[in-house]
């Protein structure tokens, strides 16, 4: 089954809303996470990623909540702008050692509409 | 310019043909990685390097292998390809397990 989980396939938020991204896990190890983003025929790049040592980390309008307890962590862009537009792909691994894997969720495509 | 190449990027073969994909980076990373991407699957992990010939099983290995015989590539290779296996295939390193991945441009595979 899928270890990691993006429920919602698309999302559509007002220009200048806030967007919030949700990514469930079921690796009670997991302890990397990390949000994706990813313009349609391009490569995905790493927005921002957080260590299970933190519940919250910011950048800019970019905030990731760890919810370890319940095995969820989201994204929540500010003041969403246009260019915002793109599937955000979540991502959870364990640093086992000798072990180490990265599970990707299967995306969430992000609308921000003027 | 830190950057991850992949070669080919468009690549049309038929069943039960071989198949290389290529990759290459040139950041010195010691960890590569191979995934394929599928409509509602999102970035699936085939196999993952550690460095030279440290290669280990991702979530999807069967019908691949792979090949680090330099730090800065790693090879994707289907023997008897499957029309399965169409797929866009993309690489990415990273200085190490849990750092930023850097990802390739991609290769799209067709198996008729």
């Amino acid at each position: 089954g899928q270890q990691v989980k993006q429920s919602s396939p698309s999302l559509t938020v007002q220009e200048g809303g806030i967007s919030i991204l949700n990514c469930d896990y079921e690796n009670d190890m997991f302890d990397y996470f990390a949000w994706y983003k990813k313009y349609p025929d391009n490569s995905p790049t790493l927005l921002i990623s957080v260590r299970s040592n933190v519940d919250k980390r910011e950048d800019g309008r970019l905030t990731v909540f760890l919810n370890k307890s319940g095995k969820h962590f989201s994204l929540h862009i500010t003041a969403s702008q246009p260019e915002d537009t793109a599937v955000y792909l979540c991502a959870a691994g364990a640093s086992n050692y000798g072990n180490e894997k990265i599970t990707f969720g299967a995306g969430t495509k992000l609308t921000i509409k003027p | 310019d830190m950057k991850v190449t992949q070669m080919p990027r468009y690549l049309i073969k038929r069943m039960g043909e071989n198949v290389l994909l290529e990759c290459g980076q040139d950041m010195s990373h010691e960890t590569m990685y191979w995934y394929r991407q599928d409509p509602g699957l999102g970035l699936q992990l085939i196999y993952i390097s550690y460095d030279v010939d440290s290669n280990s099983e991702g979530d999807i290995p069967k019908g691949y292998r792979v090949s680090r015989k330099k730090r800065e590539h790693f090879s994707l290779i289907l023997d008897s390809a499957k029309t399965n296996q169409t797929s866009v295939y993309f690489c990415a390193s990273s200085l190490f397990w849990g750092g930023e991945q850097y990802f390739g441009p991609g290769t799209r595979l067709t198996v008729l």
